[in-house]
């Protein structure tokens, strides 16, 4: 059975710049969550999506967003990069979004501004 | 909101030591309860869980009781190994408006075991 995979695993980008990372979730798992981790803190929620459609979203801003795809891989996009975007970005899929499912993480993308 | 307060890092301790590490929450409803590990450069991988009160999540030697009363999961391990060096985050289940749920994390805590 394949974990989640993420790619690519480091990015450089410049301010300003767009940067789309990608994700492939665990086979039979149709929801995927999308967490931002800045160096020493706790990963913090961006948005999920189950089959295809934006189920909840957290607390960052439209230049953040995402896709799902019918074979339930996802794609995070960042528009007009800022410094504060920084960060490892976490991807994990679940087998459905329910209360108590397990989020199974991939390894990460560390994106870096400058 | 809810959220999850961790006891500040590092811990520091020398191989068969006792570890406990303090995880308190704040929650509306009873959201289930987690402790990942992320060992270094690398994604978090899940340690243990609970979904209810006074359940008991174990793994590899790691415990942690869901106390309802004192808001509260810590992490606990019998005798570490330097193998254990890693960061630990406590989390929780929100359930969101959708229905659905996301994590909540605490800002986790380094752990790093010496011969």
């Amino acid at each position: 059975e394949t974990g989640v995979t993420q790619s690519p695993t480091h990015l450089i980008k410049t301010r300003g710049q767009q940067v789309t990372l990608r994700c492939s979730s665990q086979s039979g798992h149709n929801t995927v969550s999308w967490y931002q981790q800045a160096l020493g803190q706790g990963p913090q929620f961006i948005f999920q999506y189950y089959r295809e459609e934006e189920n909840g979203r957290g607390n960052f801003p439209p230049r953040f967003s995402g896709l799902q795809f019918p074979n339930y891989s996802s794609e995070l996009n960042v528009n007009a990069l800022e410094l504060d975007d920084s960060a490892l970005y976490l991807c994990a899929s679940s087998p459905g979004a329910n209360q108590g499912n397990e989020q199974f993480f991939g390894p990460g993308t560390r994106l870096t501004v400058l | 909101g809810n959220s999850v307060t961790q006891m500040e890092g590092p811990v520091t301790l020398s191989e068969e030591a006792f570890l406990t590490i303090n995880c308190t929450y704040t929650a509306t409803g009873y959201p289930s309860l987690f402790w990942y590990v992320q060992y270094p450069g690398e994604g978090l991988q899940l340690l243990l869980k609970a979904t209810k009160a006074d359940d008991k999540g174990s793994n590899k030697g790691f415990e942690a009781t869901y106390r309802k009363e004192t808001t509260s999961f810590h992490l606990e391990k019998g005798s570490v190994q330097v193998s254990d060096s890693a960061v630990y985050f406590c989390a929780l289940s929100e359930l969101m408006n959708t229905g659905f749920q996301k994590l909540v994390f605490g800002t986790g805590t380094r752990l790093l075991v010496s011969p």
